[in-house]
Parts: C-alpha cells; sequence; structure tokens
C-alpha cells in the first residue's frame, strides 16, 4: 500500500531565499509523481508532473526532480517570493497502471517578505 | 474553459438530513474525481469515475455515501443521512485521460454537519 510522507510540515523563510521541500514514498512502482499546490481555503493546483522515465521536470522558478529507486521527490522552488506562501502538496499513484493518488499531509510554506 | 465547478461552495446542514454536491468536470475529460479533505486524514480518495463509469469506490466511507455520474458533464456524490464527522472539504477533480495526466480540481464544497 503506498504511503506518502512530506517533511518539513511547516517551514518559513525570507524572501529571496532558496528552499527545497521533500517528500518521500513507499512504493516505487509508479509511473508518475505530481507537485500541487493549494491555497486557504481554494482548491489544488497541479504544478508538475513527473513521469518515470524523467529524472526532473522545470516550470519557471520550480524544479521537481524524482528518484524512484529511492522513493523520494523534491520540489526546488529558486527565489521565493511572498506569493509563492501556500501549502505544497505531493501525490503518487498507489502502485501500478492505476489513476488513484496518494496525497501526502503536505508543507505549509510562509514566505516572509 | 471555466474549470471543473463545484456547487455549492458552503453548505450547512443538521444532522440526518440528505446531502448532494454537485460536480461539472472540464469538458472533455474522461476521469472524474471525489476526494475528501480534513485536518485529521487529509486528502481521500472516495471514489472515481472513467467515462461515467465507477472504477474503484473502495475509499468510500459507507454505505451511507453515494456517488452516480449519469452524463459525461455532471457528477453527484450523496450522503444520506449525513453525521457530524461527515463535515470537511469535499472536492473534485479531473484529468484528461489514463496514467494520472494532470488533475484540475474545483474549488470545493465545504461542508458542516452540526
Amino acid at each position: 500500500k503506498q504511503e506518502v510522507t512530506q517533511i518539513p510540515a511547516a517551514l518559513s523563510v525570507p524572501e529571496g531565499e532558496n528552499l527545497v521541500l521533500n517528500c518521500s514514498f513507499t512504493d516505487s512502482a509508479i509511473y508518475n509523481l505530481q507537485w500541487f499546490r493549494q491555497d486557504p481555503g481554494k482548491g489544488l493546483t497541479s504544478l508538475l508532473l513527473i513521469q518515470s522515465s524523467q529524472r526532473e521536470q522545470t516550470s519557471g522558478r520550480l524544479n521537481a526532480s524524482l528518484d524512484k529507486s529511492s522513493g523520494r521527490s523534491t520540489l526546488y522552488i529558486a527565489a521565493s517570493q511572498p506569493g509563492d506562501s501556500a501549502t505544497y502538496l505531493c501525490a503518487a499513484p498507489e502502485g501500478g497502471a492505476t489513476n488513484k493518488l496518494i496525497f501526502g499531509t503536505g508543507t505549509l510554506l510562509a514566505v516572509q517578505p | 474553459d471555466a474549470g471543473v465547478i463545484q456547487s455549492p461552495r458552503h453548505e450547512v446542514t443538521e444532522m440526518g438530513q440528505e446531502v448532494t454536491l454537485r460536480c461539472k468536470p472540464i469538458s472533455g475529460h474522461d476521469y472524474l474525481f471525489w476526494y475528501r479533505q480534513t485536518m485529521m486524514r487529509g486528502l481521500e480518495l472516495l471514489i472515481y469515475f472513467n467515462n461515467n463509469v465507477p472504477i474503484d469506490d473502495s475509499g468510500m466511507p459507507e454505505d451511507r455515501f453515494s456517488a452516480k455520474m449519469p452524463n459525461a458533464s455532471f457528477s453527484t456524490l450523496k450522503i444520506q443521512p449525513s453525521e457530524p464527522r461527515d463535515s470537511a472539504v469535499y472536492f473534485c477533480a479531473s484529468s484528461e485521460g489514463a496514467n494520472n495526466e494532470k488533475l484540475f480540481f474545483g474549488s470545493g464544497t465545504q461542508l458542516s454537519v452540526l
């Protein structure tokens, strides 16, 4: 059974700092992994989708990496801004060819101006 | 496209009442998902549909919960009778194809059962 863990649970950084959010998963038989952002009182927005054949995916100041062998993914945010403040969640399929995503509990990020 | 549309945005009801949550997925998306989010349990998948057919309902907590998708543009999640422990945010999401394409979420329905 897939379990997804995110560390840290909360993070506060000053504006401009580079930061890394961590995600680990127990079942490495996944064909992709997604990172989402959730603002308070809102739904989730998909940020990056990494296929198992890829090692990383980039969008603007965001870079996500995937290491299936170690069961880890990281989300790197460069030059953080107050607008980046949100909860970031990663999600991995339960295993094999399934559309059932298992979500981590998220990292609450606060970027101080 | 307007994205995934959910209604109502907020629902307050009394224990024992029937609650119906509604969702309109993005046009052309073949997959529709219902999630529940609570502080204690995080995001949990309740059920998902492919081409209007329920594929996996193993996350539906009990028989009080039911979901339907009568056509490609509409789905409902019904709770009858509702209980205070059902209080949560319920999200609907849709994706274009198989193999977990990007998921697009609605804004959610905040349900409070008194």
